[in-house]
């Protein structure tokens, strides 16, 4: 099946400041998604992103898909945006999501 | 309108007890998924339904845990003689179209723990 890698593994962000975590996916994909683990657990959608480019407020989110790797950009991060990121995807063989190990963000005032 | 919601949010059992885990999908959602998330890991999946019809279990990881959807709506996430190895966050999502190609939707999880 499809496999998930996501860099950094963990991000220490001083308020204010612009970040880039990556994810890179082992094959084709017709669904990739990035979620935003809150610290009560849920999974919030951020982007439904398999290619192009999308921009929600500070979050902008873009797939290569023919270099099968993903980017989402934090700009002027704010406390709120700790957590933990996650990058998801299915390949052409089924639904199924295969999540990264996650990037785990810490943005301090 | 409602999202995807899961009861319990919180499970404690002793080992060897069964347990059961119930997720509403969001209304007219065609697909319901059930992934397990150990601590400090990301989900991994268990199970997909379309409509009642179980397509995939290929990530059950034992005869122990069995899923069903029996109307097309809810689904209940049951596990039998639990083991300290079953505590880990339950997520269920569901999506509007069936297809590969939509946004999956997560609920808030029930946290199990075995003792």
């Amino acid at each position: 099946g499809i496999q998930v890698e996501q860099s950094p593994p963990d991000l220490i962000l001083q308020e204010g400041a612009n970040s880039t975590l990556r994810c890179n996916f082992s094959d084709s994909v017709n669904n990739l998604q990035w979620f935003h683990q809150n610290p009560w657990g849920q999974l919030i959608n951020l982007f439904y992103i398999p290619s192009g480019t999308k921009q929600n407020g500070r979050l902008s989110a873009t797939t290569v898909a023919t270099e099968r790797y993903s980017l989402l950009y934090i700009s002027s991060s704010q406390t709120t945006d700790s957590g933990v990121y996650f990058c998801a995807a299915s390949g052409a063989a089924g639904n199924k999501l295969t999540f990264g190990g996650g990037t785990r963000v810490l943005v301090k005032p | 309108g409602a999202g995807v919601s899961q009861s319990p949010r919180y499970k404690v059992a002793k080992r060897g007890q069964d347990v059961a885990l119930r997720c509403d999908p969001i209304s007219g959602h065609v697909s319901l998924f059930w992934y397990q998330q150990a601590l400090g890991q990301g989900p991994e999946f268990l199970t997909y339904f379309q409509n009642e019809a179980q397509l995939d279990k290929s990530g059950l990881p034992s005869d122990r845990f069995f899923a069903e959807r029996p109307e097309g709506s809810v689904s209940t996430l049951k596990i039998q003689r639990t083991q300290q190895e079953d505590s880990a966050v339950y997520l269920c999502a569901s999506n509007t179209l069936g297809e590969s190609t939509d946004t999956q939707y997560f609920g808030p999880g029930t946290r199990l723990t075995v003792l």
